[in-house]
């Protein structure tokens, strides 16, 4: 069990720019979760799967977001046009069942210049 | 809105003593429940979880579920100064959904 990882750590760029940021989760968990958190702030739900369909979307996530994981593996979460709102920490977790506690990776630091 | 509240703090405590952390949500439909810790710039990470009312002891680490009241507590025996850190909670409302909502996270200061 290697835990949640995530790709990149860290992550800087000129508003307007596209991102794209990646996980895998613990390779046995069916689910995966975006989480948004922001400074002082509890994370906050994006989207989440089962598998490789997406079954919910939060109204945080917004149509530049966009999120897949093609093969039920893998994750990728996409942010188009970014703007200075977007700078945040963007987390990813994965859970067995749908009660199951979810894990999180160590993150990826969006900063938007 | 599902709601989850916390008391933001700053707890401070001395080295030794129990810390008691508190948190109420706001649908009686919750099903499960969780304690993460998040060390500043670190990622949650989960300490507890809890699904039935009463007592769950993990080491120093006991939560506790009262659903009639929607309360939801962690305490921490014998507080170390490496136990400061922010303590979110976290409710997973089940159904369809699977997505946590979390508290704000009360930050814990434990001193030496």
């Amino acid at each position: 069990d290697t835990g949640v990882s995530q790709d990149p750590r860290h992550k800087i760029t000129k508003r307007g720019q596209n991102v794209t940021f990646r996980c895998d989760p613990i390779s046995e968990h069916n689910r995966l979760y975006w989480y948004r958190q922001t400074l002082g702030q509890g994370p906050e739900f994006l989207t989440y799967f089962q598998n490789e369909a997406q079954l919910e979307k939060s109204r945080l996530l917004s149509d530049r977001f966009s999120a897949e994981r093609p093969k039920g593996s893998f994750s990728t979460l996409e942010i188009q046009r970014t703007e200075q709102g977007d700078s945040a920490m963007y987390l990813c977790a994965s859970s067995f069942l749908e009660d199951s506690p979810q894990h999180f990776g160590d993150g990826t630091r969006l900063s938007i210049l | 809105q599902k709601e989850v509240e916390q008391n933001s703090g700053p707890l401070s405590v001395p080295e030794g003593a129990i810390a008691s952390l508190n948190c109420t949500y706001s649908d009686r439909g919750s099903q499960s429940f969780f304690w993460y810790r998040q060390y500043s710039g670190k990622s949650p990470e989960l300490i507890m979880f809890i699904y039935s009312n009463g007592d769950k002891e993990d080491g120093r680490f006991t939560a506790q579920l009262n659903k009639a009241s929607q309360y939801v507590s962690l305490l921490i025996r014998d507080s170390q100064p490496s136990d400061s850190a922010t303590y979110l909670c976290a409710v997973n409302y089940g159904g369809s959904q699977g997505n946590l909502i979390f508290g704000k996270g009360t930050k814990l200061s434990v001193k030496p």
